[in-house]
C-alpha cells in the first residue's frame, strides 16, 4: 500500500463546476500537506499546503485536511478550462527530513 | 523566470551511450532531487541531496548516480543508456525549515528517448 493514494482519474468537467479532488494517507506522522498542478509537459507547481487539520483558502481553491479520516482534498470553485492540468497531493513529517510522498496524481479536465 | 534550469529540454540518444543530465538552481537551496515521469504516469524519486557532498537514492536509483559538489549543482548521470530510460526527468530543489519551505521547485524537465 502506497502512503498516498490518489485516484488517477481522469476526471472530465464542465467550465464552472466545483471540482473535489481527494488523497488518503496511512501514515499518522504526516504534518504538512501539499497540492502541487502540473500542466501538460511542465514540472509541477506549488499550489497550496497546510499544517495539520483544517481548510486554508486562496482565491478559488481551497485545501482541506482531516487528521482523524487521514483525507485531503481540494476544491476548485468556478472550474475554468485554464485549471486542466494533473494535481497531485503530497504529504511530508514535520522535521521535512525525508522526501515529500507524492500521491498518483489526478488528471482534470475543464470543458468550455 | 524559472530559478531551476534543466538541460537539455530534449535529448535523443543511441543505446550504450554515457549521458548526463544538468540541473542547476539560483535559489540557494541546500536540498535537491531527481524524479522520473513517464507520461501521464506518478512521479518516482530517483536520487536527493541535502547538502554538498550529501546523497541519497530513491526508489527508482539503479543505473544511474548523481554528485553534488556545488549547492547549485546536482547532475545526474546514466552511465549506459538504454530503451527503458525513455522518460521525462525533472529535477526539484527545497530550503531546509518548515512550513511551505518543504514545498520543491520544479524545472522544466528533461526528455530523453533512447534509440
Amino acid at each position: 500500500q502506497k502512503e498516498v493514494e490518489q485516484d488517477p482519474g481522469p476526471l472530465s468537467v464542465p467550465e464552472g463546476a466545483i471540482v473535489s479532488l481527494n488523497c488518503t494517507y496511512s501514515n499518522s506522522a504526516f504534518q504538512y500537506f501539499m497540492w502541487y498542478r502540473q500542466y501538460s509537459r511542465k514540472g509541477p507547481e506549488l499550489l497550496m499546503y497546510t499544517y495539520s487539520s483544517g481548510n486554508k483558502e486562496d482565491g478559488r481553491f481551497t485545501a482541506q485536511v482531516d487528521k482523524s479520516s487521514k483525507y485531503i482534498s481540494l476544491f476548485i470553485r468556478d472550474s475554468q478550462p485554464s485549471d486542466t492540468a494533473t494535481y497531485l497531493c503530497a504529504a511530508v513529517f514535520i522535521s521535512g527530513n525525508t522526501p515529500l510522498v507524492f500521491g498518483k496524481g489526478t488528471r482534470l479536465s475543464v470543458i468550455a | 523566470e524559472a530559478d531551476i534550469y534543466q538541460t537539455p529540454r530534449y535529448l535523443v540518444i543511441g543505446t550504450g551511450k554515457k549521458i548526463t543530465l544538468e540541473c542547476s538552481q539560483t535559489m540557494g537551496h541546500d536540498k535537491m532531487y531527481w524524479y522520473q515521469q513517464d507520461p501521464g504516469m506518478e512521479l518516482h524519486l530517483i536520487h536527493y541531496s541535502y547538502g554538498v557532498n550529501s546523497t541519497e537514492k530513491g526508489d527508482l536509483s539503479s543505473e544511474s548516480t548523481v554528485s553534488r559538489i556545488r549547492t547549485e549543482h546536482f547532475p545526474l548521470t546514466l552511465e549506459s543508456a538504454r530503451p527503458s530510460h525513455t522518460s521525462q526527468y525533472l529535477c526539484a530543489s527545497s530550503e531546509p525549515g518548515t512550513g511551505a519551505n518543504y514545498g520543491y521547485t520544479f524545472g522544466s524537465g528533461t526528455r530523453l528517448t533512447v534509440v
